[in-house]
């Protein structure tokens, strides 16, 4: 069936400095990837997504980078805060009412 | 606006016992779904629904029955519990008109079956 791997599953970061977590997809026909936050005891909260028809989006400290031909998106957090640790999950969506496969998750650690 | 509203918060069952997870939703959302969320696997799809009397099975629909008769509620079923089955259970919905894809989330319910 279809899959996203993510990676890594645990990145610790050092408070400012940047953090990168990195999906892949098997369905060729997926064309909306969005990233979901994930606070203790809460639900998803949608942070970003993208679109199949465009490479990158940014908002504020937050950026999606997708390459179709590789089957390959990626979350960027600049200038990582105490609030921004938590766990990031990525997905991808197939069938025609979108629904979403979603990656493994990624617990984000920032140290002071 | 409450958004999604899941109840109860927390259940133990003993296998083979049946229960309903209740989830509601006030911003008039087509599109419904339910989740399990294992540690290590990410959240993955029980069942959903595009609108009330459309419902249809995602990755892992089996022991779980759901019914739409409203727009507001989607409740999920569990017919015979099994110890495979504890889990936490998000319920999420989205609108399917104007482009957006964000689905909202409900506050989840932690479900162990002995």
């Amino acid at each position: 069936g279809e899959n996203v791997e993510q990676h890594p599953s645990t990145l610790s970061v050092q408070e400012g400095d940047s953090a990168v977590i990195k999906c892949t997809y098997s369905d060729s026909a997926s064309n909306y990837f969005p990233w979901y936050k994930q606070e203790l005891g809460k639900g998803p909260q949608l942070i970003i997504d993208i679109r199949s028809n465009v490479g990158e989006k940014k908002d504020q400290r937050i950026a999606v980078t997708l390459n179709k031909t590789a089957k390959h998106f990626s979350l960027h957090i600049t200038e990582t805060q105490p609030e921004d640790s938590a766990v990031y999950f990525c997905a991808a969506s197939i069938g025609s009412n979108y629904q979403l496969i979603w990656g493994a998750g990624t617990k984000l650690i920032i140290k002071p | 606006n409450a958004g999604v509203t899941q109840t109860p918060k927390f259940q133990v069952l003993k296998t083979g016992q049946s229960m309903t997870l209740q989830c509601a939703q006030d911003m008039n959302h087509e599109y419904m779904s339910w989740y399990r969320q294992d540690p290590g696997m990410g959240l993955r799809l029980i069942h959903y629904s595009v609108g009330a009397g459309i419902t249809d099975q995602g990755e892992v629909p089996n022991g779980y029955n759901v019914s739409r008769s409203t727009t507001e509620d989607f409740p999920l079923r569990l017919l015979s519990a099994a110890p495979s089955q504890t889990s936490v259970y998000f319920c999420a919905s989205r609108t399917v008109a104007g482009g957006s894809y964000e689905q909202y989330f409900g506050p989840g319910t932690r479900l162990t079956v002995t």
